[in-house]
């Protein structure tokens, strides 16, 4: 089945610095990507749509210049945290569709800024 | 837009036992709804899922019915193991696009 690859797995990173997560599929091309935000005990919260080649879709609320996407390939999107705050701590997770409706998830990355 | 409302949000049985968890939508237009159950730390995994020209499906113990008229499904897990307890999600995906709208969220925990 699909399979989507999310790294790193977990990352801790200073206050004002950047860091960037990694979502490849491994044995498919996914038109869309998404990136989603999930606080402890809570629901996944759509942040973004990225599809291959354009510029991404952010949902409102969402600071674009704060969560930078890119979408390079039809196997990889990054999503780079600009200037990371403790607030930003969170779990962030990916999904990527090939076709039809279906979404395959990615593993998640714990973020914690300190 | 999309707006998905989940119940209950903890439940518990005893393994052996059946769960139900329900889901309602409001938009009339949306045409597919899967569930994920999200292990802690883990991102979702899609377990079961159906389509709007679809009224149940079922794979082994889980089985997921659809009543389009009342905008709302649900899932059904018979014969509960332990290993069942986990987060569980339903979600709603509008026509017009491929997004995923997720319900809040159903803690599960099967006691042995």
């Amino acid at each position: 089945g699909a399979v989507v690859s999310q790294h790193p797995s977990w990352v801790i990173c200073k206050s004002g610095t950047s860091v960037k997560i990694e979502c490849r599929s491994l044995d498919f091309q996914a038109t869309t990507m998404f990136w989603y935000r999930q606080f402890p005990k809570q629901s996944l919260m759509l942040m973004a749509t990225s599809n291959e080649g354009s510029k991404a879709t952010y949902e409102q609320g969402v600071e674009k210049d704060k969560f930078l996407i890119n979408h390079a390939s039809l196997t990889l999107s990054t999503l780079t945290v600009t200037s990371a705050h403790p607030e930003d701590s969170s779990f962030y997770i990916c999904s990527a569709r090939a076709g039809g409706t279906g979404s395959t998830f990615g593993s998640g990355t714990r973020l914690t800024v300190v | 837009g999309e707006n998905v409302e989940q119940h209950p949000s903890t439940l518990s049985v005893q393994e052996g036992d059946s769960a139900v968890i329900k889901c309602t939508y409001s938009d009339s237009a949306s045409n597919y709804f899967p569930w994920y159950k999200q292990e802690l730390g883990k991102g979702p995994q899609l377990i079961i899922d159906i389509r709007s020209n679809v009224g149940e499906k079922k794979d082994q113990r889980i089985a997921v019915t659809l009543n389009k008229t009342a905008k709302h499904f649900s899932l059904h897990i018979t014969e509960t193991q332990p290993e069942d307890s986990a987060v569980y999600f339903c979600a709603a995906t509008p026509r017009s696009s491929y997004k995923l709208i997720f319900g809040s969220g159903t803690r599960l925990l099967v006691r042995p």
